[in-house]
Formats: C-alpha cells, structure tokens, sequence
C-alpha cells in the first residue's frame, strides 16, 4: 500500500528553466510534509517542508505547494541548475504522531542539462 | 558540527549471518530513526528510539532489532541475514520524537550486501 506516491521516476529540465516534481498521497492524516534530496553514496538531505496549514512554502530557489483537497504537493526549482541532478524524496508524517516516521515516495530522479 | 556518522559505510555478509550496524546521531538530538531503502525505492522507516526507548516499529520482521545507549547513538541489528535484506541501511536524528518540527538529518548510510 503505496501512502506517497510519485509517478514521475525521472525527469529531465535545461538549466536556467523551471523544474516542477510531483506528489500525491492517499493518507488525510498526514499533516506535514518534506521533500529531500539525494545524492549517489549520500543519505538524503532535507530541503524543504510544509505543513497542512499552509498551502505554500518558499525557501531560495525552492518553493513548496499544497493542495490538501486533491492529496498533491509539488516541489519547484527556479532557476534550476547542474547541481540540482540528484534523487527527490517526497515524505510525509504526522505532526501529532508519537513518532516522526516519515512515508516516503519511490523518488524522482532530476537531470538538469547544462 | 558532525552531522550523523553510520558505521560500517559497507559490508558484505553471506546469507543466514548477523550484522550490527551502528549510528551516532548529531549532537544534542536524542532520537534516532534507522531506515532502510531498497533499490528503486524509498527509505523505509524500521523503528525510531528516543532516551532509550523504542517509540515506534515499522513492518520488519522480528529478525531486525534495535536499541539506543545512554549516550544516545543506536545500533541495528539483522539476523538470519537473507538476500533480501540487501539495501542500505539509514540512519536520522532529530531533537525530538514526533511533536513539533519532525525534520530528520540523515547519514550516509550502510551498504549492506548479503550474498
């Protein structure tokens, strides 16, 4: 039972443009969000979260948005660059929960062209 | 400041073997998570210990078994090792267990092959 999805295993953008990543998931219990990032032989990084009360978060390059009603958060990059190329985890949680556990997706793989 | 530091980064075991694998979290944070991330997939979240206590277990069989020292790093432990438990092995740390801000910083990882 796949909790977070992403359906994009892999997307390609030129650098300079707009990269969009996508996710869904099925659980109206989750309440925060998180995407990281992963680089080859390195544990992933965290970028950027939000939480159900918000429905957008900017952090620099990266800005996070929320449709609570339709399950779907996606993660831009603008502008992107070379050094973006790396996996995209989606994860999600419960702010309330006992635990931090977080669900994650299956990952999106980001090339960005010079 | 360290950040999180898993040890060994790689090993290999053969099939039916224990393996111990072992975190130290960043300085300060008293949880830890261990996840382990198969190939094509993402981490999946085995169990979570905070001040010595195990706070939550994900869907693992009970060959997986953890615990956390009183200086807050953890160990994972795997028995009867089988081919399927090739992945590697993540370890995070956060400040708390779940209320508040649940962000969770990573280490490498542990390459574990079992053959």
């Amino acid at each position: 039972d796949q909790q977070v999805k992403q359906n994009s295993p892999s997307l390609s953008v030129q650098e300079g443009r707009i990269s969009i990543l996508n996710c869904d998931y099925t659980n109206s219990m989750f309440d925060y969000f998180l995407w990281y990032k992963k680089y080859p032989a390195e544990g992933p990084t965290f970028l950027i979260s939000i939480s159900s009360i918000k429905d957008k978060n900017e952090d620099g390059r990266f800005t996070v948005f929320l449709n609570k009603s339709a399950k779907h958060l996606s993660l831009h990059i603008v502008p992107s660059q070379p050094g973006d190329s790396a996996v995209y985890f989606c994860a999600a949680s419960r702010i309330s929960g006992a635990t931090n556990k977080l669900i994650f997706g299956t990952g999106t793989l980001l090339a960005v062209q010079p | 400041d360290a950040g999180v530091t898993q040890s060994p980064t790689h090993l290999i075991k053969t099939r039916g073997q224990h393996v111990t694998l072992r975190c130290s979290p960043i300085s300060g944070h008293k949880s830890v998570s261990w996840y382990q991330q198969v190939l094509g997939q993402g981490p999946q979240f085995i169990f979570q210990y905070y001040e010595k206590e195990e706070r939550g277990r994900g869907n693992f069989p009970d060959r997986f078994s953890a615990r956390q020292f009183p200086n807050y790093s953890s160990e994972l432990n795997v028995n009867a090792l089988l081919l399927g438990d090739s992945a590697l092995y993540l370890c995070a740390s956060s400040l708390f267990p779940g209320t508040g801000n649940t962000e969770a910083f990573f280490g490498q990882g542990t390459r574990l092959t079992v053959v």
